[in-house]
């Protein structure tokens, strides 16, 4: 089966830019996770979609950070306007509903903001 | 609120010797454990999870509640075992993982 894809896989931005990230998870998994990972430090789950409604979105940065699944299948992340601590790998991730802790992994975008 | 510590940010053995990777968590609910791994150039995958007591590439992992620790153990590290290894602890109905920082284990000759 065709795993998670994300695109774009690298981004520069410059400060107070805005950059968007896309995510299509495997088929037929309803749950679509977005993490940040900054360098050194684990992935930190920023929002949590079960179909096209939000789950936990309590770590997601909103006056700057937003994110849709509007059809309950691929979804994007936005950053409007990036600052410097926002240089991230971005993570997306699904599973089944009942998945537990079982989660597939997409590649990645990494981002820096200079 | 819950949290994952895995102590060392890197482990270096050479091929052949045991391996522990070290993990403790905290959280007053009920736990559930994971090992997620990264290796060179590959996306973060499962390795296991506690609630299936199997051995993957060798590798196991007990959860210790009364020590609230799930330590990665491989009796003879392997080259190919070298990567990123993360803790993960998973709560909730809503099925959300904790993270720990990740430890890299470096398998030397």
């Amino acid at each position: 089966e065709a795993g998670v894809a994300q695109s774009p896989r690298y981004k520069i931005i410059e400060k107070r830019q805005s950059v968007a990230f896309w995510c299509n998870p495997i088929s037929g998994h309803a749950t679509l996770y977005w993490y940040q990972q900054i360098l050194g430090q684990g992935p930190k789950l920023l929002i949590q979609f079960q179909n096209n409604g939000v789950v936990d979105d309590s770590q997601l940065p909103k006056d700057r950070f937003s994110a849709e699944r509007l059809k309950g299948v691929d979804s994007t992340l936005k950053i409007q306007p990036a600052k410097l601590e926002d240089s991230a790998v971005y993570l997306c991730a699904s599973s089944l509903a009942s998945g537990g802790g079982t989660q597939y992994f997409g590649p990645g975008t990494r981002l820096l903001v200079l | 609120a819950q949290r994952v510590t895995q102590p060392e940010k890197l482990l270096s053995v050479f091929k052949g010797a045991p391996v522990e990777l070290k993990c403790n968590y905290s959280y007053s609910g009920s736990p559930e454990l994971f090992w997620y791994v990264q290796y060179s150039r590959q996306r973060l995958q499962l390795l296991l999870r506690h609630i299936s007591r199997e051995s993957i590439k060798g590798f196991t992992a007990d959860l210790n509640k009364g020590e609230t620790s799930f330590h990665l153990k491989k009796p003879f590290a392997q080259e190919e075992d070298s990567a990123m290894y993360y803790c993960a602890l998973h709560t909730g109905t809503a099925s959300k993982l904790t993270f720990g920082t990740g430890t890299r284990l470096q398998v030397t000759l």
